[in-house]
């Protein structure tokens, strides 16, 4: 158990819909991160955040925004869902400033879009 | 478009072999980051490479940073069944500002 929390663990929705997957990054963790893995892909980076502020962005889709809330936990919006976004959304976090240290990933929230 | 590549994408060995997956890049990295993912599973932290020519093991895994800092490999001996999974080395740049994951190689040990 790394001690990220991600809900929903499953979601299945249909096309044009719109999804929040939800992140409690380990207690004491300032930073969370969201990456995407499409079936048999890589870990493709979205966005990170650091104690409430936005730090870096990936290939994230203009239909999709996150943020993290003062109680550091994040939410990653979907919306205007297509097939092609089917797949594992991850949530991470690390202790101090992004990217100085080990990621703790919780285990993912598989999308499925019909 | 891929900063970090990562070969082979897949390897299958036998039980008791040795193999080698590397992470290569054309720009110089601030650090090296490597993370197993077993099949259903999550990412899981292993290593993180900071210096140059730096060498870390642990039992049976080897993780090595180039001297330039461009490039890092990860050698497993002995592999075992437990070694199967997705392993993915992740590096970073000051100009980057971001973590990238390699593509990962995708290991398969037959008994």
């Amino acid at each position: 158990d790394s001690g990220v929390t991600q809900t929903p663990k499953h979601l299945i929705t249909a096309t044009g819909q719109r999804v929040t997957l939800r992140c409690s990054p380990r207690s004491g963790d300032l930073s969370v991160y969201w990456y995407q893995q499409s079936l048999d892909q890589g870990l493709q980076f979205l966005i990170q955040y650091y104690n409430g502020e936005e730090r870096a962005k990936g290939n994230i889709l203009e239909r999709f925004s996150a943020q993290q809330f003062p109680d550091l936990h994040s939410e990653l919006n979907l919306s205007s869902l297509e097939l092609g976004d089917s797949a594992l959304y991850f949530c991470a976090s690390s202790v101090g400033h992004p990217n100085t240290g080990e990621l703790f990933f919780g285990e993912g929230s598989r999308l499925t879009v019909l | 478009g891929q900063q970090v590549m990562q070969i082979p994408q897949y390897q299958h060995v036998q039980e008791g072999e040795d193999f080698t997956t590397y992470c290569n890049s054309s720009t110089t990295l601030s650090n090296i980051q490597w993370y197993k993912q077993r099949p259903g599973g999550h990412p899981v932290f292993l290593i993180q490479l900071v210096k140059s020519g730096e060498v870390k093991k642990q039992k049976r895994l080897t993780f090595q940073f180039g001297e330039a800092k461009k490039n890092s490999s990860l050698h497993i001996t002995a592999t075992q069944t437990t070694d199967v999974g997705t392993y993915f080395c992740a590096a970073l740049t000051y100009s980057w500002g971001k973590l990238q994951f390699g593509a990962g190689t995708q290991v398969v040990v037959t008994p």
